[in-house]
């Protein structure tokens, strides 16, 4: 079974543009959720979508956005970027969600904001 | 407010000994805690898992202990090995209220040869 995969996997921008980022979850799994990776901190939870539906969302301000498609792929928006934007950006799949399911996750997208 | 946390950034531990990767957690609805590895350019990878019902879970190297009045837990690895130098993450999460996984800072295990 392929894993999570995600495009593209590094990305440079200025700040004041937008980006979108890819996550193609692993085959027959309908969550999808988005985290972001900073130095020195631990991943922080963006938000998780199911079925095509936002079911849950951290505290992150509202440029960052997402949808998930019927194929249960999902992309993530960050508008107007800004310097402390710049992080690993990582997605994990599951059937089911949030919980004790286990949380596939991908490689990541690296964005540097500069 | 930090409600997961790995107090010891780093870890270095000669090859064949023990490493003990310890946790921290505030939230007391937590109940499920989860061990992820990973590897520079790499998404996190699931090692181990905890339910608050035990205080111990082992699979074959790896070892998690939950202690739940002290809000603590730790994962042992024996015998340490290089291919286990990683940064690790402790997550903790309430299965039944939906609740995204609240993760730490990680701690860079560097097992040397």
């Amino acid at each position: 079974k392929a894993g999570v995969t995600q495009t593209p996997r590094y990305l440079i921008k200025t700040r004041g543009q937008q980006v979108t980022l890819s996550c193609s979850p692993i085959s027959g799994h309908r969550s999808v959720s988005w985290y972001q990776q900073t130095p020195g901190q631990g991943l922080q939870f963006l938000f998780e979508y199911f079925s095509e539906t936002q079911r849950n969302k951290g505290n992150f301000p509202g440029r960052f956005s997402g949808r998930q498609f019927s194929n249960s792929r999902s992309e993530m928006n960050v508008s107007t970027l800004e310097l402390g934007d710049s992080a690993l950006y990582l997605c994990a799949s599951s059937f089911m969600g949030l919980g004790q399911e286990t949380q596939y996750f991908g490689p990541g997208t690296r964005l540097l904001v500069l | 407010d930090q409600q997961v946390k790995q107090n010891s950034p780093s870890l270095s531990v000669q090859e064949g000994r023990i490493s003990i990767l310890n946790c921290d957690y505030t939230n007391s609805m937590f109940d499920y805690f989860l061990w992820y590895k990973k590897y520079p350019a790499e998404g996190p990878t699931f090692l181990i898992s905890i339910s608050s019902i035990k205080d111990k879970n082992e699979d074959g190297r790896f070892t998690v202990f939950l202690n739940k009045s002290a809000k603590h837990l730790s994962l042992h690895i024996v015998p340490s090995q290089p291919g286990d130098s990683a940064v690790y993450f402790c997550a903790a999460t309430r299965p039944s209220g939906n609740t995204p996984l609240v993760f730490g800072k990680g701690t860079r295990l560097s097992v040397i040869a």
